[in-house]
């Protein structure tokens, strides 16, 4: 089975950073997604990291240790419109998902 | 027009009614999933295909079944609906490259 661990709410200033830590535990690990997600509406895609380090992309980054079952997504810059869940999802041998509860971020002005 | 659709987006129906949610995509995908999300528990795996004759069962399958009727169409049923089944289910699809993950819009199904 999969475990996923990720704080509940976090609350930052426009204009900020904020950085979302995942731990996780697993088996036949496939590497491991971020996901945005507005309130009812579909998870977005944001990254995805197989090896060990940090992909960037524009204001996002994330990073990977995957033997210390650790994760963490930065946001730079904040925005108000970065107001939402981000999910934390490490990938299984069958390219499915197993998502954390997420993090509810809101973004204060 | 959408990559992953999903119909019907909103259903309410009674307990031991048999419903069905159905997913169609044009990427061209032989991967499919069926998730579903309840508050504070995030998007649990139902099912899952590989192709057409290749079914999987997820995470929490018992009281679902589905069907792959062609690589664009992967359907959902609940036999027997029950009020715990109320929740936001999303179908996604999964290409070759991991870059390639789309989420339906979403369907939401409450269950009386």
């Amino acid at each position: 089975g999969q475990n996923i661990d990720q704080p509940t709410e976090m609350t930052a200033t426009e204009g900020a950073i904020v950085q979302i830590n995942c731990t996780y535990q697993t088996s036949g690990f496939n590497g491991l997604f971020w996901y945005q997600q507005h309130a009812g509406e579909a998870p977005t895609f944001l990254s995805y990291n197989v090896l060990d380090g940090l992909e960037e992309k524009g204001r996002f980054s994330s990073f990977l240790s995957r033997s210390k079952g650790y994760s963490y997504l930065l946001l730079k810059e904040l925005q108000m419109k970065d107001s939402a869940s981000y999910l934390c999802a490490p990938s299984g041998s069958a390219r499915q998902l197993t998502f954390g509860s997420g993090t509810q971020l809101t973004v204060l002005p | 027009d959408a990559d992953v659709t999903q119909t019907p987006r909103n259903r309410i129906t009674k307990t031991g009614k048999r419903i069905m949610l159905e997913c169609s995509q044009t990427k061209g995908h032989d991967r499919m999933y069926w998730y579903r999300q309840d508050p504070g528990l995030g998007l649990r795996l139902i099912y899952y295909s590989f192709d057409v004759k290749d079914i999987n069962k997820g995470e929490i399958s018992d009281g679902y079944s589905v069907s792959r009727q062609a690589q664009a169409k992967f359907s959902l049923s609940l036999e027997s609906a029950i009020p715990n089944q109320t929740a936001l289910y999303f179908c996604a699809t999964v290409g070759e490259s991991y870059n390639e993950q789309f989420f339906g819009p979403g369907t939401r199904l409450t269950v009386l």
